[in-house]
């Protein structure tokens, strides 16, 4: 199995609800991430989580939580957010440097998110 | 700091005509270079990597990339295009951790 898998594939949400995106993969990998990506952009780094802990937060605002209850699972929590944070949300694993070398991301195919 | 960069936000190319998209890249020690592509709607997908040995990389779908210490570039080709090859092309770079960074990207047009 070499899926990343992400629900749901779009969400409308306004500016006062809350919703949640989903992530999982069963490749072993322990590094997962979140990128923001806006339309032909480079996708944008939010968080990386290493061996379940958060590693990396670039900055996020607060109101995008990331949460990984276990090693094949990420979840990204959305309250009030912005219409600006409309975008395409992608989750990505990699195994760790120097476990089967300079393993590459494995991206799923994204949430399309809409804040209206 | 390590950076990629791609010089061209567009290349258009001709069906059957030889393509290159091209990535130059600033690393502190030895590079881990990839390239990704991206169709519309889609999350990007893998092409092709380089860690070590062979220059010349040979990747999914026909693909093949040179990486070039000298230049510290590493352009991205194909002998052939296809029209289905028209999507959006990243390179990328992985520093010895686990963090990415990605060119600004690359649309690529094959002309039919």
């Amino acid at each position: 199995d070499t899926e990343v898998t992400q629900t749901p594939k779009h969400l409308v949400m306004g500016m006062t609800n809350k919703k949640s995106l989903k992530c999982e993969q069963h490749m072993g990998h322990r590094a997962m991430y979140w990128y923001k990506q806006k339309a032909k952009k480079p996708p944008e780094l939010m968080f990386v989580y290493s061996y379940e802990k958060l590693s990396i937060n670039e900055s996020v605002p607060s109101r995008f939580s990331p949460e990984c209850p276990n090693s094949s699972l990420l979840n990204l929590h959305l309250h009030a957010l912005q219409p600006e944070d409309s975008a395409l949300y992608l989750c990505a694993s990699s195994p760790h440097l120097g476990l089967g070398g300079a393993g590459e991301l494995f991206f799923g195919e994204g949430s399309r998110l809409t804040v209206l | 700091a390590q950076s990629v960069a791609q010089p061209e936000d567009q290349v258009n190319v001709a069906e059957g005509n030889p393509l290159t998209v091209k990535c130059t890249y600033s690393v502190s020690g030895n590079p881990y270079l990839f390239w990704y592509v991206q169709y519309p709607n889609r999350g990007l997908q893998f092409l092709l990597k380089y860690i070590t040995g062979d220059n010349l990389v040979k990747g999914s779908y026909g693909f093949e990339a040179e990486f070039n210490k000298s230049q510290t570039s590493f352009h991205l080709k194909k002998p052939s295009a296809l029209v289905s090859d028209s999507a959006l092309y990243f390179c990328a770079v992985r520093e010895r951790s686990d963090q990415f960074y990605f060119g600004t990207g690359t649309s690529l047009t094959v002309i039919p």
